[in-house]
């Protein structure tokens, strides 16, 4: 297993802004991937966050609206571009571990609201 | 695109009761995972079934994987309140990502 650090929290923010969220991993990983999840729905995949190259991104997210840095194996950011209330949600950092690279640890995530 | 479905979307039980949630994808997977995630908290890792067939216990949980590898259940026997969350299957898709089933909400009354 891995133990994640995701920051902040949660956060409030005005339409028009941006948010970073950091993820910081306590061992080196090869797979970190970002998802989001809207009220009592199930986890959506934004991007595959990838050491030293540009982020993978699923389809219906662009790099423009989010952003991703990964420059070390243990670390990386989520950047969710100007904001606006359709972009409330949670989002959440994740590590893919096990033989197969896809059991998934999650950090404790980050509860966004946009006014 | 592969795709995970788990029925049912809500269930309601009563303390002591026995629970069931199912799990089916499109496409032959080569290993399936359940996660469970507590009301306000994040998903967590439960198990991962990888052989055609296979069957898992942790405690009053049981895991299947069905015999063509497209199906899986997750059985909680005398459900507690402590069982109360939303239970997710989930998949391997293409280039490592994990696919999610839509979550069964678990519902317990004392």
């Amino acid at each position: 297993s891995a133990v994640i650090s995701q920051k902040p929290s949660r956060d409030i923010c005005q339409r028009g802004t941006s948010l970073t969220i950091q993820c910081q991993v306590d061992s080196q990983v090869t797979m970190m991937f970002w998802y989001r999840q809207q009220p009592g729905q199930s986890l959506t995949l934004i991007a595959t966050a990838n050491q030293g190259s540009e982020a993978t991104y699923e389809s219906g997210f662009v790099i423009d609206k989010f952003p991703i840095s990964r420059p070390n194996l243990t670390f990386s950011t989520l950047t969710v571009s100007n904001m606006s209330p359709e972009d409330s949600s949670i989002y959440l950092c994740s590590v893919g571990l096990g033989t197969a690279k896809n059991i998934q640890y999650f950090g404790a995530g980050t509860r966004l609201s946009v006014l | 695109g592969q795709q995970v479905m788990q029925i049912p979307q809500y269930q309601h039980v009563q303390e002591g009761e026995d629970f069931t949630t199912y799990c089916n994808s499109s496409t032959t997977l080569s290993n399936i995972q359940w996660y469970k995630q507590r009301p306000g908290g994040h998903p967590v890792f439960l198990i991962q079934l990888v052989k055609s067939g296979e069957v898992k216990k942790q405690k009053r949980l049981t895991f299947q994987f069905g015999e063509a590898k497209k199906n899986s259940s997750l059985h909680i026997t005398a459900t507690q309140t402590t069982d109360v969350g939303t239970y997710f299957c989930a998949g391997l898709g293409g280039g490592f990502k994990t696919i999610f089933g839509a979550g069964t909400r678990l519902f317990v009354k004392a």
